[in-house]
């Protein structure tokens, strides 16, 4: 079963509006990270957030945890072309010592010019 | 560049025939994993490495082998390959004390005819 879960499934926006997304998940966690996924590439590490965070920036990135909804928001600015592809949260979980990544089902976002 | 490295890029199977799915990193990476992702969805863990002489079953290990050959690589072995191992399969590594997200390679596309 998913443990992170992405809200909305498709986002299309005009260049230069802002895109937010949500991911919801189930278990307590260390960290929540986000990868961004271009078509028929492999995953890109974006930003982590650890369970004690609460907000964290990266260039036109901006991230948010709630541990207490058991929530996070990922909200791009000032969006690009270049912005468009799938967009994917992840829970780090500790299990039996070892670090396990789940992966929700992701966002497909498409910037219009 | 430093990064993961995954042998072949594509490969197209008939059902019952078996091939192994190569992966190394040079970053002395701790952690390997192994995950597919089928269209629309996001990654599946299907085995993971905690460390060197180490291997574990993930989300669907079924039909599938490992060996985590030394700290550099992590293979990934259909025995008897069918349509539903049909798959975009992604190599991964993390060292968890980083608190960096994982490093992904660039997928093998395996198509089960």
């Amino acid at each position: 079963s998913q443990q992170g879960e992405e809200d909305p499934q498709a986002l299309s926006i005009q260049e230069g509006e802002n895109a937010t997304m949500n991911c919801s998940y189930k278990t307590s966690i260390n960290n929540l990270q986000w990868y961004r996924q271009n078509s028929g590439r492999g995953l890109v590490h974006l930003i982590l957030i650890r369970s004690n965070e609460r907000e964290k920036h990266s260039g036109r990135l901006r991230v948010t945890l709630d541990t207490s909804k058991k929530s996070s928001s990922l909200l791009i600015t000032a969006s690009r072309a270049a912005d468009t592809a799938s967009y994917f949260c992840a829970t780090d979980l500790i299990i039996q010592g070892a670090q396990k990544l789940v992966f929700g089902q992701g966002t497909r976002l498409t910037i219009n010019p | 560049n430093a990064g993961v490295t995954q042998t072949p890029k594509f490969q197209v199977l008939k059902t019952g025939q078996s091939m192994t799915l190569q992966c190394a990193q040079d970053m002395n990476h701790n952690s390997m994993y192994w995950y597919r992702q089928d269209p629309g969805m996001g990654l599946r863990l299907i085995y993971y490495s905690a460390s060197e002489g180490t291997t574990d079953k993930g989300e669907v290990p079924n039909g599938y082998n490992v060996s985590r050959l030394n700290k550099r690589e992590f293979s990934l072995r259909l025995e008897s390959a069918a349509p539903s191992q049909t798959s975009v399969y992604f190599c991964a590594s993390s060292e968890y004390s980083s608190g960096y997200g994982y490093t992904f390679g660039s997928g093998t596309r395996l198509t089960v005819v």
